[in-house]
């Protein structure tokens, strides 16, 4: 079945804990993305990339970082210089320039 | 960069009334422009997307508009049901520089039944 896998669906965070964030899809896609949705907001864009071992910046990187050693992964590290790091976060794929297909999400609470 | 402004950020109608949501751009070398649902709870999924060499494109009870000229952009959906009730984004890309899409604010969209 394919499709995109984000794990965990929920994750409780400590403050000054990173946490990681699993993406990966079996598409064939060489395009992933990673958004951050908060309540009444629109997804901003965190991190991409269009292809292995690259990777660029989006609108609201600071706090996180990426890989993409892989095709079919892109984990997102959220570290503990994300000041507000609660949020739901999407992971999506594509073939470049095309239509992003999203993960089911995985929510982030900072306790 | 792009930024894309939506509005209405909510929107009530009665069931079978049309509604539209519209959106503006504004990074001229845009290209691609689609429009993506999310239920309660969901992942966002594409409804229906347009690309700068079409003004029009339907599809059944949905339909989308671009005027590249005034960098705007809107989604009209006719007899709307109340399955229809969701969170709808707008998002705008282009071909070159950044090929990453720019979502919009969101538009909540309520079918009374």
């Amino acid at each position: 079945d394919g499709g995109i896998t984000q794990s965990p669906k929920y994750l409780f965070r400590k403050e000054g804990q990173n946490v990681t964030l699993s993406c990966e899809q079996n598409l064939n896609h060489d395009a992933m993305y990673w958004y951050r949705q908060d309540p009444g907001q629109g997804l901003r864009l965190i991190y991409y990339s269009q292809i292995v071992n690259d990777f660029q910046k989006g609108d609201i990187a600071e706090g996180y970082s990426v890989s993409r050693e892989k095709k079919e992964s892109f984990p997102l590290t959220v570290t503990s210089a994300q000041k507000n790091p609660t949020a739901f976060y999407l992971c999506a794929s594509s073939i470049v320039a095309g239509e992003l297909f999203f993960g089911e999400g995985s929510r982030l609470t900072v306790l | 960069g792009e930024n894309v402004e939506q509005h209405p950020s909510t929107l009530s109608v009665q069931e079978g009334d049309s509604a539209v949501i519209k959106c503006t751009y504004s990074d001229s070398a845009s290209n691609y422009f689609p429009w993506y649902k999310q239920e309660l709870g969901k992942r966002p999924q594409l409804i229906i997307d347009i690309r700068s060499n079409v003004g029009e494109k339907k599809d059944q009870r949905i339909a989308v508009t671009l005027n590249k000229t005034a960098k705007h952009f809107s989604l009209h959906i006719t007899e709307t049901q109340p399955e229809d009730s969701a969170v709808y984004f707008c998002a705008a890309s282009s071909a070159a520089g950044r090929r990453a899409l720019t979502f919009g604010s969101g538009t909540r969209l309520q079918v009374q039944p």
